[in-house]
């Protein structure tokens, strides 16, 4: 059964204080793996793809990694505006008519200045 | 360009009652979908739809029906509503090609069932 489990599911930081969020998934044949930022009372939005093994994707802070069971989302240097459910979510590549999205259940980070 | 849009963004039902959450997209994507959102949990996925007149079950469908007689429209229908529906609704879309193959959600629908 495709799974992902997301850890921890929160995470409080000081301003500055850099950390990493992991995702761990098993699924039958990886078509993606995505990263979703959402805020309270806000849709998810998206953040990164990634496709293969030891591919990398940055934005700002954000540096996303992908292995083959697991994925991170290192945080550098984070901001009060930074706090967020971050939400990881993998597309099977196999059986999966529609492209359907499985979730992870988020981890909540909260970053105090 | 609005994107993924839903109405309402709040909405109290009693039990029993019925109703649809609307969802329209602006994009031109084929695919299009309904998840749900309870507390601690991850998205869960109700519905999707690959094109127009094409509809399909996903992980919860119990409880809801959905039809897609236009690409741009995804409208969900609760029937009988449970207190179990008490939830937050998002819908999405995807173009669906290799190269564009992101997700985009809509702002949700928050719906209590008292």
């Amino acid at each position: 059964e495709d799974q992902v489990t997301q850890s921890p599911e929160a995470l409080r930081l000081q301003e500055g204080e850099s950390s990493s969020l992991n995702c761990s998934y098993t699924v039958s044949g990886l078509r993606g793996l995505f990263w979703y930022r959402q805020d309270p009372g806000k849709g998810p939005e998206f953040l990164f793809t990634l496709y293969s093994a030891g591919e990398e994707k940055e934005k700002e802070r954000l540096k996303a990694t992908l292995t083959k069971k697991e994925s991170f989302l290192h945080i550098t240097a984070p901001k009060p505006e930074d706090s967020a459910t971050y939400l990881c979510a993998v597309q099977a590549g196999i059986y999966n008519q529609g492209g359907k999205l499985i979730f992870g259940q988020g981890t909540e980070l909260s970053v105090k200045p | 360009n609005a994107g993924v849009t839903q109405t309402p963004k709040f909405r109290i039902l009693k039990i029993g009652q019925s109703m649809t959450l609307q969802c329209a997209q602006d994009m031109n994507h084929n695919y299009m979908y309904w998840y749900r959102q309870d507390p601690g949990m991850g998205l869960k996925l109700i519905y999707y739809s690959v094109g127009a007149g094409i509809t399909d079950k996903g992980e919860v469908p119990n409880g809801y029906n959905v039809s897609r007689s236009t690409t741009e429209d995804f409208p969900l229908r609760l029937e009988l509503a449970a207190p179990s529906q008490t939830s937050v609704y998002f819908c999405a879309s995807r173009l669906g090609t290799v190269e564009r193959n992101t997700i985009y959600f809509g702002e949700g629908s928050w719906l209590t069932v008292v």
